[in-house]
């Protein structure tokens, strides 16, 4: 199994601006995700985060505005850029174990005014 | 295309009886399923999956689930709900490398 940490937990931020989420894997792992959650709906796969190439972005999604790095095998970062109150949601990320076994952080709920 | 289809958006029971939670699949070959659980403000929790072989699992928290091909389901099931299981339950499917989630269930207990 993995062992995700995430932070900020939650926070509150103003329209424009940018944050940035940190993702912590207490072990390597192959593939890191990371989703967002809007209020009362399932998750919708933002981009897998590569370690040492570009992340792959899903439909909808684009570099400029989630950035996402990946420096090593156990840390991600997302920033979500020029903030909106439509990017209010809960930021999970995720990673993949060799056993095919996908494990969540906690979340970072994101609050935009 | 892969897909994941949960019919029921909100179930509710009492605390002591028994829980099913539907769960339907779309894919070609034999699907790699997976279900979690979500409790409020809470990340997914991984309750158990299934690869291959036996086609009834075991799972977390008292939780089993069987995978029949033949209607595409994996159906979650527990005997006794206990109120702690109130939270919102989604069913995953692994492709080629990322998950499909259904729309997720919210169950409610009642004392």
């Amino acid at each position: 199994s993995a062992v995700i940490s995430q932070k900020p937990s939650r926070d509150i931020c103003q329209r424009g601006t940018s944050l940035t989420i940190q993702c912590q894997v207490d072990s390597q792992v192959t593939m890191m995700f990371w989703y967002r959650q809007q209020p009362g709906q399932s998750l919708t796969l933002i981009a897998t985060a590569n370690q040492g190439s570009e992340a792959t972005y899903e439909s909808g999604f684009v570099i400029d505005k989630f950035p996402i790095s990946r420096p090593n095998l156990t840390f991600s970062t997302l920033t979500v850029s020029n903030m909106s109150p439509e990017d209010s949601s809960i930021y999970l990320c995720s990673a993949r174990t060799g056993q095919d076994e996908q494990f969540f952080g906690p979340g970072t709920r994101l609050t935009v005014l | 295309a892969q897909s994941v289809t949960q019919p029921d958006i909100h179930i509710t029971v009492s605390e002591g009886a028994s829980l099913e939670l539907r769960c339907n699949y779309s894919y070609g070959a034999t699907p790699y399923l997976f279900w979690y659980v979500q409790s409020p403000g809470q990340g997914l929790q991984l309750l158990l999956k299934y690869f291959s072989g036996d086609t009834l699992v075991q799972g977390i928290k008292g939780f089993e689930a069987e995978f029949k091909r033949s209607q595409s389901s994996f159906n979650l099931r527990k005997p006794s709900v206990h109120w702690s299981d109130a939270a919102e339950y989604f069913c995953a499917t692994s492709g080629t490398y990322k998950y499909i989630f259904g729309t997720g269930t919210r169950l409610k207990v009642l004392a």
